[in-house]
């Protein structure tokens, strides 16, 4: 079993619609929660950061984490057609800081 | 340029023989760090360097992987002996350490094992 399992896609709505993206996770030493939007033949880039359980704020998006249950999500307002690509989620822990986990990514089309 | 830069961008190579990756991180930036993607997957961990020291080798998925960082710079991933299952898009991050820093992604280079 992943340590990391993301919710499958691909996902499709309209523009405008609030978007939940979903994953959970097994390894209890993971701390630090990330998610990366990637555009098609593109790297990675990072969108939201955060250790803490409860939520983090950065315009229309939200990241939301909870330690207890093992799952974090991403929520995506007034959801644009830029919006449009593949959203990844990473995780790390504290002893080994320099290794990201990531889920497999879920494909977001907005459609206008 | 002001991002990391991978080259080639993009290589073809046949069953068999070597390539060399390479990856120019960031100026300043002593955390530098390997990941494997294949088609419609996730990333997968390679290798991360802080400094010339990789910590972490645990990704590499065979002898025949094998990465070195010079200078604190330029680094280097090679692939001996390639196979097809080698064939995948190979990215390349840098940072400025590894702990509460974003990490900044190339733009890959693409592996096809003929």
């Amino acid at each position: 079993q992943k340590e990391v399992e993301q919710d499958p896609g691909p996902l499709s709505v309209p523009e405008g619609a609030i978007v939940s993206l979903n994953c959970t996770y097994s390894n209890s030493a993971f701390q630090y929660f990330m998610w990366y939007r990637q555009y098609s033949r593109k790297g990675p880039e990072l969108l939201m950061y955060t250790y803490s359980s409860g939520n983090k704020e950065d315009g229309r998006f939200t990241a939301q984490v909870d330690k207890s249950s093992k799952y974090i999500s991403l929520f995506i307002r007034d959801s644009q057609p830029s919006d449009s690509a593949t959203y990844l989620c990473a995780m790390k822990g504290w002893t080994n800081a320099g290794k990201s986990t990531f889920g497999d990514g879920t494909t977001l089309t907005v459609k206008p | 340029g002001a991002g990391v830069s991978q080259s080639p961008s993009n290589k073809v190579t046949e069953k068999g023989k070597d390539v060399e990756l390479r990856c120019d991180p960031i100026s300043g930036h002593t955390a530098l760090y390997w990941y494997r993607q294949s088609l419609g997957q996730g990333l997968e961990f390679l290798i991360y360097f802080q400094g010339n020291s990789a910590p972490d080798k645990s990704g590499l998925p065979s002898d025949r992987f094998s990465a070195e960082r010079t200078g604190g710079s330029v680094s280097t991933l090679t692939i001996q002996r390639t196979q097809q299952e080698d064939s995948a898009v190979y990215l390349c991050a840098s940072s400025p350490r590894t702990l509460n820093t974003e990490a900044f992604f190339g733009q890959g280079t693409r592996l096809t094992v003929v």
